[in-house]
This record gives structure tokens, C-alpha cells and sequence, in this order.
């Protein structure tokens, strides 16, 4: 079984500080990680994906991701905020499915970021 | 087309009645997922394709719920006999293979209301 827990439901910074959004997941597999962004009545954008190789991921929009398996934690960052990276932010674990297949997403319950000016 | 696309991306209909929710997957992705977001439930998966296979139909909420994939591109989601709880934004998803490893690219979906 996999689950996620995003620690924060919301999160507000100033435009130009940095942002952490907190993830922390459980797996009974080797996860695939993922970080996705839905701004107002959206789909969901891929910003970034761990897969077992690099533990420091970069994704798009100058947004990183950290995977510490001791911790199991994957914790998304930026440097200094902008006003257009307010939306809610989902974190989210793949990993084989009930019939030990398949492609099946678990989804943290998601952090809405405010960007104050 | 360049993303997966979601028909109609609005619905509006009386409890009782049935309605049929489309996605048009990425051309060349061959597994396409069903996702359902609403207020209390967050996000909750329903449903995935492999080709037009679907092995898993435990994720769905209800039998009032099918899915259907044909010619291993478009899916539709049919919903029978609405009811009220069944209001939410649905969400289509197709990835390339149907690996843990590979991203799932997302429709803006259809948020459907029962009136």
C-alpha cells in the first residue's frame, strides 16, 4: 500500500522569498515520485519526477525536489517565489498497482500556495 | 492534438439522468487513466487502460460507473442513473507505456454537476 501526506494545506510567502512545500509518502516499493501543479480550473502540469536516479531533481519554472529515502520524504523548493506560482501543488507516488501492475498515482491532498506582492 | 483532451469541459444535469464523459489521449500513448477530484475526496484514481483493456474496474465508485476505450485512443466514462454525489471535476490521463516511471499527462477535465 502507498500513501502521501502533504503537511501543509496552505502555505503563503512574498513574492521574491523562498517557497518549501512539504511531502512526506510511504511505499511498499521502489516509488516513483512526481510533483504536479493545477492552476484554477486546470489540469494538473507535471513539474517534476524522481525514478531512482538522481536524488536532487530539477523540474520546470525553477522548482526542485529533494528525494531522501531515510526520511522518505521529497520535499518541493524554489528560491524566490512569483506571483504567477500561485496555484495548489500535489504530490504523488506511483507504484504498481493492486494486481502488481498497472500505473496507479496516489495523490497527497494537495498545498495551495499564496504569493503575497 | 498536442494534450490530452477532455468533452464537454462543462455538465450540468438532473439527478437520474446519464452522461458520458470523453478524453482523447496523447496520439501514441498507449495507457490512459480516469481520475475524480472533488471537495472532501481530494483526488481519487477509477480507473486505467492498457490499450483498450481495462484489468482493474475495483477503483470505480459504483456500478453506476463504466469506462470504455476503443481502437486504444479515445475512452469515454459513462455515469448511469446521477446522483447528487456524484458532482466533481473528472480527470483523464494517458501515459506513453503503463510503467511507474512515466508521467501522466493530464486533460483540464470536466467538472460535472448534478443538479
Amino acid at each position: 500500500a502507498q500513501s502521501v501526506t502533504q503537511l501543509d494545506s496552505h502555505v503563503s510567502v512574498s513574492e521574491g522569498t523562498p517557497v518549501l512545500l512539504r511531502c512526506n509518502y510511504s511505499s511498499s516499493y521502489s516509488p516513483s515520485l512526481f510533483w504536479y501543479v493545477q492552476h484554477p480550473n486546470k489540469g494538473l502540469q507535471l513539474l517534476l519526477k524522481y525514478t531512482s536516479a538522481a536524488t536532487l531533481v530539477k523540474g520546470i519554472n525553477g522548482f526542485e525536489a529533494e528525494f531522501k529515502k531515510s526520511e522518505t520524504s521529497f520535499h518541493l523548493t524554489k528560491p524566490s517565489a512569483h506571483m504567477s506560482d500561485a496555484a495548489e501543488y500535489f504530490c504523488v507516488v506511483s507504484d504498481l498497482g493492486r494486481n502488481n501492475a498497472g500505473n496507479m498515482l496516489t495523490f497527497g491532498g494537495g498545498t495551495r500556495l499564496m504569493v503575497k506582492p | 492534438g498536442a494534450g490530452v483532451s477532455q468533452s464537454p469541459s462543462n455538465k450540468v444535469t438532473e439527478k437520474g439522468k446519464d452522461v458520458e464523459l470523453r478524453c482523447d489521449p496523447i496520439s501514441g500513448h498507449t495507457a490512459l487513466y480516469w481520475y475524480r477530484q472533488s471537495l472532501g475526496q481530494g483526488l481519487e484514481f477509477l480507473i486505467y487502460f492498457q490499450g483498450n483493456s481495462a484489468p482493474d474496474k475495483s477503483g470505480l465508485p459504483s456500478d453506476r460507473f463504466s469506462a470504455e476505450r476503443t481502437g486504444g485512443s479515445v475512452s469515454t466514462l459513462t455515469i448511469q442513473r446521477t446522483q447528487q454525489e456524484d458532482s466533481a471535476v473528472y480527470l483523464c490521463a494517458s501515459s506513453l507505456v503503463l510503467q511507474s516511471n512515466q508521467p501522466q499527462h493530464f486533460g483540464d477535465g470536466t467538472r460535472l454537476s448534478i443538479l
